[in-house]
């Protein structure tokens, strides 16, 4: 079945830092990935959208210059948290979309962001 | 723009018994509909989905989930829960266009607890 892998899971920076998030399509190629954001107890919240070659399309109130994101092939998409702060610690799960088989919409495992 | 409604924050159920999660949606078209399970600090697990066709849909570990137009509805069904069902669950629609280029919209979660 359809993969998809999300590095890495947790990750503690100093505050003024950036992060690199990766998630990869292990076995197909993703159409069009999602990156979203979770705080304790609650849902997830749609943060931005990205397809392969173009730049991504962010959700009303996320800041694109502090939540870069690419998407440089059809395996691999990247956020990136610039000059990270305590308020953006938080839960951030990435999901691959594909229109071939039944894979639909596949989550990676999520990465545990704590700023300090 | 669909919204996603579970009216349940909490849900005890005794191992051995029946369970059901609600779910309702708002959404102008034919949606995309889909039932997610998260462990703690975990990504998400596709439980089920329902695109099209038969509105009973099966799914993993035993759970069903059944498709009301008129009511709006695609309720979370098992006929008998087992401790390791604890978990928060998610109800999520996408757009029913067939266009992966959406992002799901999901509820705010059930969070699911199993009594000895």
């Amino acid at each position: 079945g359809a993969v998809v892998s999300q590095h890495p899971s947790w990750v503690i920076c100093k505050s003024g830092t950036s992060v690199k998030i990766e998630c990869r399509s292990l076995d197909f190629q993703a159409t069009t990935m999602f990156w979203y954001r979770q705080f304790p107890k609650q849902s997830l919240m749609l943060m931005a959208t990205s397809n392969e070659g173009s730049k991504a399309t962010y959700e009303q109130g996320v800041e694109k210059d502090k939540f870069l994101i690419n998407h440089a092939s059809l395996t691999l998409s990247t956020l990136t948290v610039t000059s990270a702060h305590p308020e953006d610690s938080s839960f951030y799960i990435c999901s691959a979309w594909t229109a071939g088989g039944n894979y639909g919409y596949t989550f990676g495992s999520g990465t545990r962001l704590t700023v300090v | 723009a669909q919204s996603v409604t579970q009216p349940d924050i909490h849900i005890t159920v005794s191992e051995g018994a029946s369970l059901e999660l609600r779910c309702n949606y708002s959404y102008g078209a034919t949606p995309y509909l889909f039932w997610y399970v998260q462990s703690p600090g975990q990504g998400l697990q596709l439980l089920l989905k329902y695109f099209s066709g038969d509105t009973l849909v099966q799914g993993i570990k035993g759970f069903e989930a059944e498709f009301k137009r008129s009511q709006s509805s695609f309720n979370l069904r098992k006929p008998s829960v087992h401790w390791s069902d604890a978990a928060e669950y998610f109800c999520a629609v996408g757009a029913g266009s067939g266009g992966g280029a959406d992002g799901l919209t999901f509820g705010k979660g059930t969070h699911l607890i199993i009594q000895p």
